[in-house]
């Protein structure tokens, strides 16, 4: 059973304006919410995270939102730049240690 | 500094031959994770070593996968009898003590293809 999806394979955004990426969990126990990026022939890359006891965590042009009630993250990018163009998975944990349950990704594409 | 490495970048084997993939971590990192990424999906957990033992292994899909880290600094991951099933890419990733709150910083991966 897929217990972290991202039900959108792609999104396509024209530079300057919000990507919004989504993520259902179904696990309640998860608490501890990440987000990754990868590039083609690259390991992916931390971007950001959330605990559950938290909504909300800015960092720069990158927020991610978590509704627990609704088992619900997005990641939104603003302004969004072509650079940001890469694969983008949620990522999730109930462990104390780093074991993370991923998405299947979504391919972000951003046209200048 | 160097980042986590990972050889060879790409394997291509015969389904029964057995392979090793080898993950060089960050230097100094205790903890080093294993995932498996298939085709179209995100990376699935597989092993957690924290130091030279591994403390979550609930991941390795059968008896076929092993892997050990005997000085808590590089890590194998030994697949016997490879099936054509097991291709895929095998992502490494370190951090600093294995909090969930630390960074993990993954390698580029190995590509496994099983004829």
């Amino acid at each position: 059973d897929q217990q972290v999806k991202q039900n959108s394979p792609s999104l396509s955004v024209q530079e300057g304006r919000i990507s919004i990426l989504n993520c259902d969990y179904t696990n309640s126990m998860f608490d501890y919410f990440l987000w990754y990026k990868k590039y083609p022939a690259e390991g992916p890359t931390f971007l950001i995270s959330i605990s559950s006891i938290k909504d909300k965590n800015e960092d720069g042009r990158f927020t991610v939102f978590l509704n627990k009630s609704a088992k619900h993250l997005s990641l939104h990018i603003v302004p969004s730049q072509p650079g940001d163009s890469a694969v983008y998975f949620c990522a999730a944990s109930e462990a104390s240690y780093g074991k993370l349950t991923f998405g299947q990704g979504t391919i972000l594409t951003v046209h200048p | 500094g160097a980042g986590v490495s990972q050889t060879p970048s790409n394997k291509v084997t015969e389904k029964g031959k057995y392979v090793e993939l080898r993950c060089d971590p960050i230097s100094g990192h205790t903890a080093l994770y294993w995932y498996r990424q298939s085709l179209g999906q995100g990376p699935e957990f597989l092993i957690y070593f924290q130091g030279t033992g591994a403390a979550d292994d609930s991941g390795l899909p059968n008896d076929r996968f092993f892997a050990v880290r005997p000085e808590g600094s590089v890590s194998t991951l030994k697949i016997q009898r490879t099936e054509r099933g097991d291709s895929a890419v095998y992502l490494c990733a370190s951090s600093a003590s294995g909090r969930v709150t630390d960074t993990q910083y993954f390698g580029p991966g190995t590509r496994l293809t099983v004829l």
